[in-house]
């Protein structure tokens, strides 16, 4: 069965970078695109971008162009997103979904606090 | 940006009930290729959203045929009928006609 999992939750200082996982299995990696979404509390979805597994190309929304950065690993069926220049604003719970967003990661929230 | 409307904000319903939620966009959602990319999602809480409807209409697999997706163009709507205790939650209706995706606001179904 497919499986999306995410690495654990993050808590970052003002102005650091933050590198989450999404690790996949139960089908071949390099057929599906992995999208990113972003959930503030309480507050709706975002979404980030998407990479190619297979080719590693991206298309992020402009947003979290200079924000986000995706890429993985096909070696260990690994997708990543690191967050950069991290603010109060960055707080929040990020999904990991496989293309067409019927699979999702159980999420990794990500708090950023002095 | 296109923007979701959804309307309700929230939705209070009696179990066994049907429930209607509605998601208006700014722009035809209807792509190039003849396809139109409106997805109804439910987040219950503490959980990931799942996929309920795909393309409109289209209910992904084990979803109940309780919840049925109509519309077209720039308006949509998704109908629960004979509410169930597990239908609780924030529906999400997103588009990924145009480039960036978006999600509505969000529309809370919640016991009257």
């Amino acid at each position: 069965q497919v499986n999306l999992l995410q690495s654990g939750a993050a808590l970052v200082k003002p102005g650091a970078s933050v590198k989450l996982s999404c690790k996949a299995s139960g089908y071949t990696f390099t057929d599906y695109y992995i999208h990113w979404v972003k959930q503030s509390h309480g507050k709706s979805l975002e979404w980030i971008g998407y990479i190619n597994p297979n080719s590693g190309y991206t298309n992020y929304n402009e947003k979290f162009k200079s924000k986000a950065t995706l890429t993985v690993d096909k070696s260990t069926n690994t997708a990543y997103m690191e967050l950069s220049r991290l603010t109060s604003e960055d707080s929040a719970t990020y999904y990991c979904t496989r293309d067409s967003f019927a699979y999702w990661g159980q999420g990794t929230l990500v708090t950023v606090s002095s | 940006d296109v923007v979701l409307t959804q309307t309700p904000v929230a939705q209070p319903v009696t179990l066994g009930d049907q429930a209607s939620i509605s998601c208006r966009s700014s722009q035809s959602l209807v792509h190039s290729n003849g396809n139109t990319y409106l997805e109804w999602y439910l987040q219950k809480p503490g959980q990931s959203p799942q996929l309920l409807i795909y393309k409109v209409s289209n209910r992904f697999s084990g979803v109940p045929d309780r919840f049925i997706g109509s519309g077209s163009g720039s308006d949509f709507t998704l109908k629960i009928s004979r509410v169930e205790p597990e239908d609780l939650g924030v529906y999400y209706c997103f588009q990924a006609t145009h480039d960036p995706f978006t999600f509505g606001s969000g529309t809370k179904l919640e016991i009257k």
